[in-house]
């Protein structure tokens, strides 16, 4: 199994402002993917991030409100831009290993 | 931590019960299938998977039940422990998923288990 970190593992940010959330994998990873779980509910997938490529959006999801950066195999980040209350979440990192899809431990936001 | 399962349905079950959690998932061309629980202030963690060419695959005191029919799938935990606590999800994968299979997963509503001493 992959062992993954992230950071900030919270924060409290006030609206209008950025935050960048990190994700470090042990391995190299081909494909790299956020999620975003809101408050009492199940996980949505945002984007599948791909090493010199650009990032793929699920459907709702826009690369300006959320920009992707993956530079190399082991690290991605996610940008949740110009935030809002709505943008309350926890935000997972996720990598995939023989179909198995692997979690970091999450960075919980709260946007007031 | 707070908890994610504020409007999530629960089950609550004594210590030394089996339990059986249900979900439903959305697509009959979906090929594979895991089970994940996520206890307070943590990521999901992976129990047990099954291929839809299956109907039943066992692990350590937990079964998964395959119904391709209905489109249904359970987890049955055995002897549940009060540490089996925590919010579970099912999780299916679409077969040829553009390609981006491994990983991309759609989660099902998710169940609250409690378990009493």
């Amino acid at each position: 199994s992959a062992v993954i970190s992230q950071k900030p593992s919270r924060d409290i940010c006030q609206r209008g402002t950025s935050l960048t959330i990190q994700c470090q994998v042990d391995s190299q990873v081909t494909m790299m993917f956020w999620y975003r779980q809101q408050p009492g509910q199940s996980l949505t997938l945002i984007a599948t991030a791909n090493q010199g490529s650009e990032a793929t959006y699920e459907s709702g999801f826009v690369i300006d409100k959320f920009p992707i950066s993956r530079p190399n195999l082991t690290f991605s980040t996610l940008t949740v831009s110009n935030m809002s209350p709505e943008d309350s979440s926890i935000y997972l990192c996720s990598v995939g290993t023989l179909g198995v899809g692997y979690f970091g431990p999450g960075t919980r936001l709260l946007v007031l | 931590g707070e908890s994610v399962g504020l409007h999530l349905p629960t089950l609550s079950v004594q210590e030394g019960d089996n339990s059986i959690i249900n979900c439903a998932y959305s697509n009959s061309a979906s090929d594979y299938f895991i089970w994940y629980k996520q206890e307070s202030g943590k990521g999901p963690q992976f129990i047990i998977d099954i291929r839809s060419n299956m109907d039943k695959r066992q692990g350590q005191r937990v079964t998964v039940l395959l119904n391709k029919t209905v489109k249904h799938l359970s987890l049955q935990i055995a002897a549940t422990q009060p540490g089996d606590s925590a919010v579970y999800f099912c999780a299916e994968r679409l077969a040829n998923a553009g390609g981006t299979s491994y990983g991309k997963l759609t989660f099902g509503q998710g169940t609250i288990l409690t378990v009493h001493p």
